[in-house]
């Protein structure tokens, strides 16, 4: 069974300080994928990155980069310099196994960033 | 462009209605599906469809009804027998069936029973 744990339900910053949203999942498969989805006040859901199993590089994109760490089952997401358009609900989303038509995604955590 | 679009944006259902939520997807994608929003429960499956005519059920499928005649459309219909109906409904769709392919997802419609 896959299953994605976002421990932290809301997180509170003040503008320009740096933020990491935690994501921790658990899998039997080798391969699989994981991803960070941003829900905006709006309601979409809007892509922010993907990352495979076999891939273990961390991605810088701007503000935002991704630290993957095989050992402790983990795709952390840091937010640097945070401003108040960064406010919004996170989730994290796990896809592994071949026969899989679902993703699986973690309850999400909501960051509000203060001006 | 190319997206999903769900209507109406808002909906108000009134008590033993049934209610049908539209969604549609101009991407050409084989899979799609629908996820309910309840404030800190995340997003849970209701239906997901992988080819025309052909739709499985999700973890609360219970209420809920769909159909998937067209590749494009895949509508939600929010019976009378579902009792807590008020919540955000996002559908979404995939690029294909395999390993790595993310979601794309609607707008939403914010259901609300009066």
């Amino acid at each position: 069974a896959q299953k994605v744990t976002q421990a932290q339900t809301e997180i509170s910053v003040v503008e320009k300080e740096d933020v990491t949203l935690d994501c921790v999942y658990e899998t039997r498969d080798t391969t699989y994928y994981l991803f960070w989805y941003k829900q905006p006040p709006s309601g979409e859901l809007v892509f922010l990155i993907r990352r495979n199993s076999f891939d273990e590089q961390n991605e810088i994109s701007g503000r935002y980069s991704w630290n993957f760490q095989k050992s402790t089952s983990s795709f952390n997401f840091t937010i640097t310099a945070s401003q108040v358009v960064d406010s919004a609900v996170y989730f994290c989303a796990l896809h592994s196994g071949a026969g899989s038509y679902q993703l699986t995604f973690g309850k999400g955590t909501k960051l509000s960033v203060i001006p | 462009d190319g997206g999903i679009t769900q209507s109406p944006k808002y909906l108000f259902r009134k008590e033993g209605q049934n209610v049908t939520l539209s969604c549609e997807q101009n991407l050409n994608h084989d899979a799609m599906y629908w996820y309910r929003q309840d404030p800190g429960q995340g997003l849970r499956l209701i239906y997901y469809s992988q080819i025309v005519n052909d739709f499985q059920k999700g973890d609360i499928a219970e209420g809920y009804s769909v159909s998937r005649e067209k590749k494009e459309s895949f509508p939600l219909t929010v019976t009378s027998a579902q009792k807590n109906p008020t919540a955000f409904y996002l559908c979404a769709s995939r690029e294909g069936a395999g390993e790595g392919y993310g979601y794309t997802f609607g707008s939403g419609t914010r259901l609300t029973v009066v």
